[in-house]
């Protein structure tokens, strides 16, 4: 069983730019979660999707940033007009129901903005 | 939310025991505690979580006080590979995101 994959691993954009961070959960997973980490500090939440919902977005940035859950495909955190602020691990986690104790995480994409 | 406090580092001996601190005084009665690792440049790893008992996997040992405001993680033998930031989260059930703090950021030296 594939774990969480997550692409591209790394990913440069230059101010400005869109970058589009793909999650694809474990096999039988139908949550996905988003969390951002700068550097040296501790994983922050964004989002909670399951299939076609956002069901938690209080962590996600009002503007410039979304993400989506498609019922076909992997799941994608976008960022439009990227800033040098954005620059970060972006991890994505997966786990089979809402009351799963355990959460699945991705290797994370490394966004660099220069 | 709940919060948790963990020293910021705390280093061990290859083979000795470890026993990574958490305190947690707001714990509210439907919040689990979950500890995950994060090994460099990797995503966060379960080890383990608990309510009320104390608990063991094959991983470590998870031991919670009484009254709950405090638990500590336990790695019976510290290997070089378990040299990584381990984070204490606090969860309420009915939620599914975790909020991470900043960990302790454990050394094993050979």
């Amino acid at each position: 069983n594939a774990g969480v994959m997550q692409n591209p691993r790394h990913l440069v954009r230059r101010r400005g730019q869109e970058a589009r961070l793909r999650c694809s959960p474990m096999k039988g997973h139908s949550h996905v979660y988003w969390y951002r980490q700068l550097p040296e500090e501790g994983l922050k939440f964004m989002v909670y999707l399951q299939k076609e919902n956002i069901i938690d977005e209080s962590g996600m940035p009002k503007e410039r940033f979304s993400a989506e859950f498609p019922k076909e495909g992997p799941s994608i955190l976008r960022i439009q007009q990227v800033v040098r602020g954005d620059s970060a691990a972006y991890f994505c986690a997966s786990s089979p129901t809402y009351t799963s104790y355990e959460q699945y995480f991705g290797p994370g994409t490394r966004l660099t903005v220069t | 939310d709940a919060k948790t406090t963990q020293p910021n580092s705390m280093e061990s001996n290859e083979e000795e025991p470890v026993h990574l601190p958490c305190n947690h005084s707001t714990i509210s009665g439907t919040d689990y505690i979950h500890w995950y690792r994060q090994l460099p440049s990797q995503g966060p790893e379960y080890v383990i979580h608990g309510l009320t008992s104390n608990v063991n996997n094959r991983m470590a040992s998870l031991a919670i006080a009484e009254d709950r405001k405090s638990s500590t993680l336990i790695l019976h033998r510290a290997t070089l590979r378990d040299a990584a930031v381990y984070y204490c989260i606090l969860r309420d059930i009915s939620n599914n995101d975790m909020r991470f703090g900043a960990g302790t950021r454990l050394t094993v030296k050979p």
